[in-house]
Parts: C-alpha cells; structure tokens; sequence
C-alpha cells in the first residue's frame, strides 16, 4: 500500500530564510502528490499537486515542490519564508494511484523573528 | 464567493448516541469528500460524493455513512459514537478533483467531542 513519510517532526526557520520540506512516499507507480498547510487561523489548504507532466509544480503562497522519481521524494520549497508561514504542513500521495490523498504525520513548522 | 461551510461547529455527544454533520460546498462545485482528523492516527479520508454518488470511500466501518442532495449540499452521519470518534472532521469541495487544474476548498471543520 502507499505511504507517505515527512521525517521531521518540527522545523525551525529563521524569517527571510530558505525552506525545505522532506516528503518521501512509497508508491509503485507514478503517483499523485500533494502538499497541504494547516493553521489556526486559515484552516487547511491545498498548496499544490503533482497529477503528471512537468516535475516542478508552483502553487499558492509562493510555494513550489519537485517530484524526483529516482529519489521517491517530493520536497517543498520556498525561498524566503514569512512570519505568517508558520504552521502545520502535510504530503500526501494517491492511495491505490487515485486522487484520494493518503497523508502523511505532518511537519510542524516554527519561524524565528 | 462563499467559502466552504461546515455546521455545526462544535458538538458534544455521548457514547451510543448518532450525529449527523452537515457541509455546505462552494456554489458549481459537485464533489464533496470528508476527513477525520485525530491527534492519533492524523488526517484520514472519509468518502467523496460527486452529483449525489458516492464515488470513493474510506476505510472506516459501516457507522459512518454520508449522502449528497441535488444542491449539492453533504452531510455524514455517525452512528453508536465510541470515544475514538472524538476529531475534527472536514469537508471539502471542488469542481472535477481529477483534473490537474482543480483546487480544493476546505470547511473550517466541525470539532466532535464523544464523552
């Protein structure tokens, strides 16, 4: 079955600094990925999906993740983090290769002033 | 636009008792899907119902049940709440979730406390 594993629990960025998400998944087949945020105040949101086509995928709030097949990875980045970014961030693959998302523990996300 | 409404917000039950949910989806879209957010087992998908059918499910027991009418509008329902039950549970709508360019709008949830 499909799995989706964030290996850090907490991240902890200074503001203006660069940002990277590890997403590692288990999937046979070329899956459909997605990354979410989740915070108090905004509820949760889709950030972007990877369905097929190009590896690089842009999505809101100035976010962008990179599908590596050889890797199994599908990392979230963004080049300089604001205040309001802090939150909770989930990666989540397709169960069964569908858009149905299996999500991962989450990553919990602390910016420094 | 109108968001994605869940009601209610908050509700406490007790063990035995049944509860019915309710989402309001944003205005054109026809899929609906639920998820159970717990601090144990995390974020889980519930089922998903596009025009009134129920187009994908979860693997959760037969107590959780959903429905969709004709304006769209989804509720779920579970029946002899247990403690485990107690979440957040979220609704979500889109327009076609398949396609590459669709995004998914989320509800605010609605807190279940089982006691």
């Amino acid at each position: 079955a499909q799995s989706v594993t964030q290996p850090d629990i907490h991240i902890t960025v200074s503001e203006g600094a660069s940002l990277e998400l590890r997403c590692n998944y288990s999937y046979g087949a070329t899956p459909y990925l997605f990354w979410y945020v989740q915070s108090p105040g905004q509820g949760l949101q889709l950030l972007l999906k990877y369905f097929s086509g190009d590896t690089l995928v842009q999505g809101i709030k100035g976010f962008e993740a990179e599908f590596k097949r050889s890797q199994s990875s599908f990392n979230l980045r963004k080049p300089s983090v604001h205040w309001s970014d802090a939150a909770e961030y989930f990666c989540a693959v397709g169960s069964g290769g569908s858009y149905i998302p299996t999500f991962g523990r989450g990553t919990s996300l602390i910016v420094h002033p | 636009k109108a968001g994605v409404t869940q009601t209610p917000r908050y509700l406490i039950k007790t063990r035995g008792q049944q509860v019915t949910l309710s989402c309001s989806p944003i205005s054109g879209h026809r899929s609906v899907s639920w998820y159970q957010q717990t601090p144990g087992q995390g974020l889980q998908f519930l089922f998903e119902y596009f025009s009134e059918t129920q187009r994908n499910k979860g693997n959760f027991p037969g107590r959780f049940s959903g429905r969709q009418f004709s304006n769209s509008r989804s509720e779920m329902n579970v029946s002899t709440l247990e403690l485990g039950d107690s979440a957040l549970y979220l609704c979500a709508s889109s327009l076609e979730p398949t396609a590459k360019t669709d995004t998914q709008y989320f509800g605010p949830g609605t807190r279940l406390t089982v006691l």
